[in-house]
């Protein structure tokens, strides 16, 4: 099936450090969501990006939508330790989530 | 809120087993979606299902059949169970899927030990 690759696969992070994971598609995507799953947790839907060149806040995490609407990318400012978990994109009408950035936080 | 229940938190069957996963929603969506994840691969689709008595293949079916005779309900089953089906399975379900797809809802997941 179609595969939306993330990067990076894993990241440690100092708490206070910001935090990037990207979302890339060989595709053209209808829309982007994104999820976070806690450690011991289901994947939590967080947010959906549409439009091309679209960016969404809540917080301190920045959504991103590329113009070619073929990438994505979640930005975390400030990490708290709150914040650690897996981080995973979904493309479009597809079924298939990326491969997940799982983020350490160092307290 | 959307709630998505899966019968076990944990489960322990032998190898050969016949095993059942049950998955319920109580939101009346159409679609409803059977994962499996294991460290390092993200979450992989088994099957899914868009009506009762619908299913489709995902990545990874080999080894394992779906069941969907109401619309609340999706059940995986693992024929004959092997080691290598050790995993965490996921269920989720939405209200629809397209380009106007709405977000997957997951239920808590079952962690499935093949002995």
């Amino acid at each position: 099936g179609q595969q939306v690759m993330q990067i990076p696969q894993y990241q440690h992070v100092q708490e206070g450090e910001d935090f990037t994971t990207y979302c890339n598609s060989s595709t053209t995507l209808s829309n982007i969501q994104w999820y976070k799953q806690r450690p011991g947790g289901h994947p939590v839907f967080l947010i959906q990006l549409v439009k091309s060149g679209e960016v969404k806040k809540q917080k301190r995490l920045t959504f991103q939508f590329g113009e070619a609407k073929k990438n994505s990318s979640l930005h975390i400012t400030a990490t708290q330790t709150t914040d650690v978990g897996t981080y995973f994109c979904k493309g479009g009408n597809q079924f298939y989530f990326g491969t997940g950035t799982s983020l350490t936080v160092i307290p | 809120d959307v709630k998505v229940t899966q019968s076990s938190r944990y489960l322990v069957k032998r190898t050969g087993e016949k095993v059942f996963l049950e998955c319920v929603q109580d939101m009346d969506h159409e679609n409803m979606f059977w994962y499996r994840q294991d460290p390092g691969l993200g979450l992989r689709l088994i099957y899914f299902s868009y009506d009762v008595k619908m299913k489709e293949k995902g990545d990874i079916p080999e080894g394992y059949s779906v069941s969907r005779e109401k619309k609340e309900r999706f059940s995986l089953i693992l024929e004959s169970a092997s080691t290598n089906q050790t995993s965490m399975y996921l269920c989720a379900s939405s209200l629809t899927t397209g380009p106007n797809n709405q977000p997957q809802h997951f239920g808590d997941g079952t962690r499935l030990s093949i002995l």
